[in-house]
Order: structure tokens, then sequence, then C-alpha cells
């Protein structure tokens, strides 16, 4: 069974530095690339990036490029998405999903709360 | 730049059959795909490659292309098929992007 899970909900704080991540298993892990999808609160899907995790190749929307970093460790069949310093309006849900033409699996989604 | 256009919101009473657009820009054509998205859970694709339906996915979703509008319809709409559905695509610059999603409301 192909699952995505990731990592618990965050509070931060404005300036605060954040890694969060989405661990794949149930199949090929470096033969997928790896979307993240942000959802603020009340508003619709945004696609922010993707990455193959099997030579790390990365891709960013022209909305997110610059502000967020996507990485992979496919030893541990895990991709992260993390901020260097986080603001307010960084606060959303953040999914991962698996890319297969269509995102075809999704994570259960990482809530990323930032308040001072 | 790239957009994908669908209403806000579709109502319709249980039984009937709803049917949500999603237009986007001309050429080149990129498939569409679908998700349902209930509240407090992650999306579900529903139909992928315009017309496909994954696995599991009721036989009353179908989705359907023409020009440059991509269609879901659910036919016999049933209380559960509440939810947000967002329609998604790609630009050629390998961009993927959603439609604004649109609430289905079930009568």
């Amino acid at each position: 069974e192909v699952q995505l899970v990731q990592s618990g909900a965050e509070v931060k704080k404005p300036g605060e530095s954040l890694k969060i991540s989405c661990k794949g298993s149930g199949y090929s892990f470096t033969n997928y690339w790896i979307a993240w999808v942000r959802q603020m609160p009340g508003k619709g899907l945004e696609w922010m990036g993707i990455i193959s995790p099997g030579d790390s190749d990365t891709r960013y929307s022209p909305s997110f490029q610059g502000q967020v970093t996507i990485s992979a460790d496919k030893s541990i069949s895990t991709a992260y998405l993390q901020w260097s310093s986080l603001k307010a309006s960084d606060t959303a849900m953040y999914y991962c999903a698996r890319l297969n033409w269509s995102f075809d699996y999704w994570g259960q989604g990482t809530l990323v709360t930032v308040s001072s | 730049s790239y957009e994908l256009t669908q209403p806000p919101s579709v109502s319709v009473s249980p039984g009937q059959t709803a049917r949500i657009t999603c237009s986007r820009d001309a050429l080149p054509k990129q498939y569409g795909y679908w998700y349902q998205q209930k509240p407090g859970q992650a999306p579900v694709l529903v139909i992928y490659k315009d017309s496909e339906r994954p696995s599991g996915i009721p036989e009353r979703f179908s989705g359907s292309s023409s020009g440059t509008t991509v269609t879901l319809t659910i036919s016999g709409v049933q209380a559960e098929d509440e939810a947000d559905y967002y329609c998604q695509s790609a630009d050629s610059s390998g961009n993927y992007l959603f439609g604004g999603g649109t609430k289905l409301t079930v009568l």
C-alpha cells in the first residue's frame, strides 16, 4: 500500500526556521517525483514545487521560488520542505503528494502555525 | 499567466447530476485532473487524464474534455459527494496549477 506520512503539526514564531517531512512507503520512492502543496486557511490548493528523490532535481513554482527549499533523502525515502525565516503568512496546511501524471497519493498534511 | 477557472459553487439535489467546469487557457493542451477534498481531509484524486477514473472511485464520477474546458460530472449525486472539487493541469513550462475550487452542495 502506497503511503505518504508527514511530520506533525508545528507552532513557530516569525523569523524561526522549520523543516517538515514526508516519508514514502509501499513503492519505489526514487521512481516518482514528490510535490508540495500549500493550502492557506479557508483557501484553495497551491502547487509549490517538486523534487525527484533519485537525483534531487528540483523545480519550484515561480510564486514560491526563493521562499522555501525542497530536498530529499532517498536513503530514508523522505522528502522535506523547509523555511529559513517564517512569516505569519506561512500559516497553512502543507501537503506532500506523489506525482504520477497526477498527484495520485497524498500525505495527511502538516499544519504550520506561525504566530508571535 | 496560465489560469484554471472554476465556478465557486454548484448546488444539486440528491440523485441529480452535478457538472463542474474548469476552463483553461488555450494551447498547448495538457490533461486535466480532478480532486475531491472533504473538510479536514487531504485531497483525493477522482479523475485523471481528463476522463480516467482511479480504482476505488465510484462509477458516478466521470470526466470529459472539449476544447479548453474540462468537466467533472457526478451522476446520481449522493450526500457523501458534498465536498470541494479542484481541477489541476500544467502549463508549457512544466508548472503545475490548480483551479480555485468549487464547493459542491447537496441540497
